[in-house]
């Protein structure tokens, strides 16, 4: 069964400090695999997009990680701020035709506090 | 604002009654998504259309439920005779090739 599965599921840090969730998957074939940020009762943001053969990509202060050997990937989100609090969800295609099929995981929820 | 806009933003509703939600995607984006999504879950994908034509449907969506996109832009989901656990997030999105944008979703409460 194809599965996304992420960690911590909360974190709660101090403003300015960095911080890094990660995501495991199972799906196989796989496509893409992207960050999305949700904010409380918002629609998800895409932060990154990579492929198979990307190893990293930033975007500001957000940095996905990508190891399709292990089929690991992670966020690295450097010098948090207070709008950085929201659900970081990790979401893996298996299918390289339109990208309909996003199998998702359940998200980590990040608190910065002040 | 060129992105994606759903109306109405919140719905309060009544059990038995029905409901229709609108999604105006991207423009010119040829790919529009219907999503559910409860509190603490990711998104459930409903349904899928490529220009006017509805593609695919997961099995989530009962009889109950049904979704057109007539003219290939914006799009409707009905659903009709709410129950309770109708009650979440209905997210839409749309893209043109690769990356799912979505819109802000709608608020649905089935009292």
């Amino acid at each position: 069964k194809n599965q996304v599965e992420q960690s911590p599921q909360s974190l709660i840090i101090l403003e300015g400090k960095n911080c890094t969730l990660q995501c495991n998957y199972t799906v196989s074939p796989f496509s893409n695999l992207r960050w999305y940020k949700q904010d409380t009762g918002r629609g998800p943001v895409s932060l990154t997009i990579m492929t198979f053969s990307e190893n990293t990509k930033s975007n500001g202060r957000y940095t996905a990680t990508l190891d399709a050997d292990t089929k690991q990937s992670s966020l690295h989100i450097t010098a948090s701020q207070l709008s950085d609090s929201a659900s970081y969800i990790c979401v893996v295609s298996d299918f390289a035709g339109n990208n309909r099929k996003l199998i998702w995981g359940l998200g980590t929820s990040l608190a910065v506090n002040p | 604002d060129t992105g994606v806009s759903q109306n109405p933003r919140h719905k309060i509703t009544k059990r038995g009654q029905n409901v229709t939600f609108r999604c105006d995607p991207i423009s010119e984006h040829n790919r529009l998504y219907w999503y559910r999504q409860t509190l603490g879950q990711g998104p459930e994908f409903l349904t899928y259309f490529q220009n006017e034509a509805q593609l695919e449907k997961s099995r989530l969506l009962s009889d109950r439920f049904s979704a057109e996109r007539p003219k290939g832009s914006f799009s409707t989901l009905e659903i009709q005779r709410t129950e309770q656990g109708d009650s979440a997030m209905y997210l839409c999105a749309s893209s043109s090739s690769g990356e799912q944008f979505f819109g802000p979703g709608t608020r649905l409460t089935v009292l």
